[in-house]
């Protein structure tokens, strides 16, 4: 099955770290991937769509330049917390989806990020 | 804006039983996708199953059906002979029926099922 793999899994840094998170698609193409920002005990909240090649599309009230995502090839996506503070502590998730794929088929999703900020 | 509304923050049932988690919805689209999602503590998010708006029948997989209402916009999931192993957050998700960058997931805010023996 298709399996993508996000790393690393959980991350301790001191504030105003800067903190890269890697989403690769093992063994399919992935044109679009999405990073997702999860609460405790809250839902996926969608933060931006990260596109091969282009600009990632990011969620209103995320804001770019702190979370700066980078899509330089079709199997991998980086999302990199600029100058994290104690606020931006979570847990970050990403999925990806086939290239060319309709939207019925599912996102595969990482195992996700816990980011700790001290 | 779709939105995706579960109004059961926790529920809970007996191993062996049977236990329906509700959905609603709501867009103005006529054809999209919906789906649930099972986040254990692990936290890994699993398809647990999908359904096409356009289908009329019930989605099915296993021990796990969905009763899609469209004209309510309403998506329930009915876990049956409930399992330890079924204890987990569950998401209901939407997605519209396009490719690319506009497919993304609208996800409910999650009802955290408890299995107890």
């Amino acid at each position: 099955g298709a399996v993508v793999s996000q790393h690393p899994s959980w991350v301790i840094c001191k504030s105003g770290t800067s903190v890269k998170i890697e989403c690769r698609s093992l063994d399919f193409q992935a044109t679009t991937m999405f990073w997702y920002r999860q609460f405790p005990k809250q839902s996926l909240m969608l933060m931006a769509t990260s596109n091969e090649g282009s600009k990632a599309t990011y969620e209103q009230g995320v804001e770019k330049d702190k979370f700066l995502i980078n899509h330089a090839s079709l199997t991998l996506s980086t999302l990199t917390v600029t100058s994290a503070h104690p606020e931006d502590s979570s847990f970050y998730i990403c999925s990806a989806r086939e290239t060319g794929a309709y939207s019925n088929q599912p996102q595969h999703f990482g195992d996700g990020t816990r980011l700790s900020i001290l | 804006a779709q939105t995706v509304t579960q109004s059961q923050p926790e529920m809970s049932v007996q191993e062996a039983e049977t236990v329906t988690l509700s959905c609603t919805y709501d867009t103005s689209e006529s054809d999209y996708y919906l789906f649930w999602y099972k986040q254990p503590p692990s936290r890994q998010m699993i398809l647990v199953i999908r359904q096409e708006a356009y289908k009329q029948q019930n989605a099915t997989e296993n021990r796990f059906s969905v009763n899609f209402q469209k004209a309510a916009k309403s998506f329930s999931l009915k876990i049956s002979d409930s399992q330890l192993g079924d204890a987990a957050m569950y998401f209901c998700a939407y997605s519209p029926k396009y490719t690319g960058t506009a497919s993304k997931l609208t996800f409910g805010t999650g009802t955290r099922l408890q299995v107890t023996l």
